[in-house]
């Protein structure tokens, strides 16, 4: 069936860059899109979201880019810490979801000091 | 506030066994639903419970059963354990009518030998 998908398993920066998450979506019928952080040993963690009549949306040291017309999802991280290492995942919400998520398989970042 | 607790939070358990997780939603939410991660994958749904009835249900075998309590708080019951079924089970909550992002607990390990 359809899923999330994400382009890159592993993603290496330094400390301060920024960094960018992409993921591929291929359900056109998806309306509610959620970036989430995994930090070992724990469950994931709310980072942004956005729902698919915006294309834009900005939280605190995060973005969040919809391109409908690619499908395509992805995540910026700006000045990135080593508190930012963690797993990556994109997960849409496909009506009538109500609150079920589809998972992608994830991104690992690595941040160096 | 409490948010999501799961326990408990590691389990073994022996081929054929039965095993139940146990799930207490963040205060305020109805809805609960399971999730299977396995390793290196991202969360998979098993089912989502509202109002004490399973809601929706993902592609997972009828040996995955649940359950939800007044109190909204759920179980996730596993009959004849494969070897397959070890991961890690993550419970998520949510208020229905919000119908926004899921809070994760921690998750339950569960190692099948």
């Amino acid at each position: 069936g359809e899923s999330v998908g994400l382009h890159l398993p592993t993603l290496s920066v330094q400390e301060g860059d920024n960094s960018i998450i992409n993921c591929a979506y291929s359900n056109s019928a998806s309306d509610y899109f959620i970036w989430y952080k995994q930090e070992s040993g724990k469950g994931p963690q709310f980072i942004i979201d956005i729902r698919s009549n915006m294309d834009k949306r900005q939280g605190q040291r995060v973005t969040v880019l919809l391109n409908k017309t690619v499908k395509h999802l992805s995540l910026q991280i700006a000045a990135t810490q080593p508190g930012d290492s963690a797993v990556y995942f994109c997960a849409e919400i496909t009506p009538p979801g109500y609150s079920t998520l589809t998972f992608g398989k994830g991104t690992m970042l690595l941040v160096s000091p | 506030d409490a948010g999501v607790t799961q326990s408990p939070t590691h389990l073994i358990k022996t081929r054929g066994q039965q095993v139940t997780l146990r799930c207490s939603p963040k205060s305020g939410h109805d809805t609960v639903s399971w999730y299977q991660q396995a390793l290196g994958q991202g969360p998979q749904f098993i089912f989502q419970y509202y109002e004490e009835e399973e809601r929706q249900r993902g592609n997972f075998p009828d040996r995955f059963s649940g359950h939800q309590f007044p109190n909204y708080s759920s179980e996730l019951n596993v009959n004849a354990l494969l070897l397959g079924d070890s991961a890690l089970y993550l419970c998520a909550s949510t208020l229905l009518i919000a119908d926004t992002e899921a809070f994760f607990g921690q998750g339950t390990r569960l190692t099948v030998v």
